[in-house]
């Protein structure tokens, strides 16, 4: 399954809202979709799973919505920790994969 | 809390081989699929290989499928990365994460080490 994220970069002011897509190019089954960030020089951090489910410690103000082919990420209030790269992973077919990643940048 | 700690990382010239190891700890490692991301420089993340918990199942990107080999040890609680006939485009940081049940069925990722760099090069 490939997954094509949009936009590649996003350039906005801390306190703005993101929202980034993911679209997959078949049905993601189980809505089994994750996304992560991950900063310069570190590890990916899971975010949400499942598609709509935060992991553990992760802020309220990220959230993950969609279902079959179009998933979004919305990172409410953007703090200065936000800005980062963000990937999209399906795991509802073998072999995984990750969307290309879309940069979150401060304005 | 679950540590992965990866080493093994290091600057090797095409065809060579190098073993990659990940070392687990603050789990029963024992329980879990261990699988294996890499991202090349100033690329995305591509899944590698996974393996389940008691070895009897294994999986492959067809990047590296032949070439790569994964085991683990639950006594010493460390997974193996075994590369051979590598090529420049395997140059990349190697994270082993932990998966979300004993299987080595596709997975999301709550937990990774820290990444060690492999670069193929003459």
């Amino acid at each position: 399954i490939v997954l094509t994220q949009s936009p590649g970069t996003l350039s906005l002011f801390p306190g703005e809202r993101a929202t980034l897509s993911c679209r997959a190019s078949q049905t993601v089954s189980s809505s089994s979709l994750a996304w992560y960030q991950q900063k310069p020089g570190q590890a990916p951090r899971l975010l949400i799973y499942d598609a709509s489910n935060r992991a553990a410690g992760i802020p309220d103000r990220f959230s993950g919505s969609g279902y079959e082919t179009d998933f979004t990420l919305t990172i409410n209030r953007l703090e200065p920790e936000d800005f980062a790269v963000y990937y999209c992973q399906q795991y509802g077919k073998s072999p995984e994969t990750f969307g290309q990643g879309t940069k979150v940048e401060i304005k | 809390q679950v540590q992965l700690v990866e080493s093994g990382g290091g600057v090797v010239q095409p065809g060579r081989s190098l073993r990659l190891s990940c070392a687990a700890s603050g789990f029963t490692f024992s329980n879990y699929g261990i699988h294996w991301v890499r991202q090349a420089p100033g690329k995305g993340l591509e899944w590698v290989t996974v393996i389940s918990y008691d070895e009897s199942n294994k999986y492959y990107a067809d990047s590296v499928k032949g070439r790569f080999t994964i085991s683990r040890d639950n006594s010493k609680k460390t997974v193996y990365l075994h590369m051979n006939s590598l090529r420049e485009e395997d140059t990349a940081v190697y994270y082993c994460a932990k998966g979300k049940d004993s299987s080595a069925s596709p997975s999301h990722f709550d937990d990774w080490g820290q990444g060690t760099l492999v670069t193929v090069s003459s």
